[in-house]
């Protein structure tokens, strides 16, 4: 079935990176950009991001410009979402999700990826 | 980019409908008909369940509806059940080419 799969939980201290991993199956992973989305604990969904698949082609959010690199390798369907200079406000669930309509619509979400920095 | 305003929380009894509203500008959900209302149930993934102001994904119950007037996007749940009970957030498109959310409404069945 059509499902993103990502990478496990990770533990990083303040002013390191972390890198995580959505993998596509079940569709032709090049036929829609993939976003992320995280969520802090107790916050709402807030929106980091997004990746055109084909051209590599990236549009992030003012707030995490200059912290913030997506990427993928078509070969094996899978987006990466590397998030650098960590500080404890970064401690949060990481989600990728997939665009249907290229504006907006995220039909398939990963199961989220957690993320805690902590000294 | 401000997050849309949604209330903090809404409640209703089984079988009654009530609606969730989203406020924007016309940067974003008042210049487009890209507004997205998702479900979120805690631990779990975010569900899209209306996408373009008033579209459903296939397989979302026709008790969801969404709708929008200028500036304001309405999520309305009708024939309310147990299972509704969660987290809502609705999101647009912007003139910048982002994505703003709102910032949540938890929706109560009493």
């Amino acid at each position: 079935q059509v499902q993103l799969v990502q990478s496990g939980a990770e533990v990083k201290k303040p002013g390191a990176s972390v890198k995580v991993s959505c993998k596509a199956s079940g569709y032709t992973f090049t036929s829609y950009d993939i976003c992320w989305v995280r969520q802090a604990t107790g916050q709402g969904l807030e929106w980091m991001g997004w990746m055109n698949p084909i051209s590599g082609n990236t549009d992030y959010a003012q707030k995490f410009q200059g912290r913030v690199t997506m990427t993928r390798n078509t070969s094996i369907s899978t987006a990466y979402l590397k998030l650098s200079s960590l500080r404890s406000e970064d401690t949060a669930v990481y989600y990728c999700a997939r665009d249907i309509t290229g504006l907006g619509a995220f039909d398939i979400w990963g199961q989220g990826t957690v993320v805690t920095v902590s000294s | 980019q401000s997050a849309l305003a949604q209330p903090a929380s809404v409640s209703g009894s089984p079988g009654q409908s009530l609606t969730i509203s989203c406020t924007g500008a016309s940067s974003d959900l008042g210049g487009y008909n890209y507004v997205s209302w998702y479900q979120h149930h805690p631990g779990k993934a975010p569900k899209l369940i209306i996408y373009e102001d008033s579209n459903r994904p296939s397989g979302i119950s026709n008790r969801f509806s969404g709708s929008k007037s200028d500036n304001t996007a309405s999520l309305t749940v009708s024939g309310l059940q147990a299972e509704d009970e969660a987290n809502y957030y609705c999101s647009s498109y912007t003139s910048s080419s982002n994505v703003v959310f709102g910032g949540g409404t938890k929706l109560t069945v009493l």
